[in-house]
């Protein structure tokens, strides 16, 4: 069993429509990192958490520690948030990260 | 401010030979980091470096792969006598001391032919 794993696999929406992306990890973390990827692209880190909720734009992650899962929210989705979704925990304040294998989303117009 | 530099973008080697990636971090970031998506696959850790350290090569092969991080210049990572199975792309991070907050290149993607 992987450390982090990420659901759905892939996921394709209708434009205007609400996402949850979800990711849920097994091992003691320090922060989580949701990390976003276009096709042949650069890696971009869209939040880092530790604990609650952070919103920047349509786009909103929350972590449960006790849980060991955390979303990722996509309101008002636009073709252009297409991407693969990406999601990395850190055991220590600079430990390696590890990665889920990360949800291909399509969202069509 | 720059963000994480890594070049070449593309890279392109015959078995056999050497290959050398490059990834000047953000100003002030003393931790670097590299890491490799192979074809299909998820992003995977390789090693992490500080000024003239290794801190943690855990996902390092044995053989054939080196990094470093000098006092001066750029981190460096360096395949010798490559082969097919090490085409992938190969991305650096780099982070501030304590923060933990990552800062991603836009990947060097090695093709050897």
């Amino acid at each position: 069993k992987n450390e982090v794993e990420q659901s759905p696999q892939n996921l394709t929406a209708q434009e205007g429509e609400f996402i949850t992306i979800n990711c849920s990890y097994s091992v003691g973390i320090s922060a989580l990192h949701w990390l976003q990827q276009h096709p042949g692209g650069g890696i971009v880190s869209l939040f880092m958490l530790s604990s609650g909720k952070k919103k920047h734009g349509r786009l909103i992650a929350t972590i449960n520690i006790q849980e060991k899962h955390s979303s990722l929210h996509i309101t008002a989705s636009h073709p252009r948030d297409s991407a693969v979704y990406i999601c990395a925990v850190r055991s220590g304040a600079n430990s390696k990260l590890t990665f889920g294998k990360g949800i291909t989303l399509s969202v069509r117009p | 401010n720059a963000g994480v530099m890594q070049n070449p973008r593309h890279l392109v080697r015959r078995r056999g030979q050497e290959a050398r990636l490059r990834c000047s971090p953000m100003k002030g970031h003393s931790h670097v980091y590299w890491y490799r998506q192979l074809p299909e696959e998820g992003l995977k850790f390789m090693v992490y470096l500080q000024k003239e350290n290794i801190i943690d090569e855990s996902g390092m092969p044995k053989e054939r792969f080196s990094a470093e991080f000098p006092k001066e210049g750029p981190s460096i990572l360096r395949i010798q006598q490559v082969v097919r199975g090490d085409s992938a792309a190969y991305f650096c991070a780099s982070s501030p001391p304590g923060l933990g907050e990552a800062f991603f290149g836009q990947g060097t993607r090695l093709t050897v032919v």
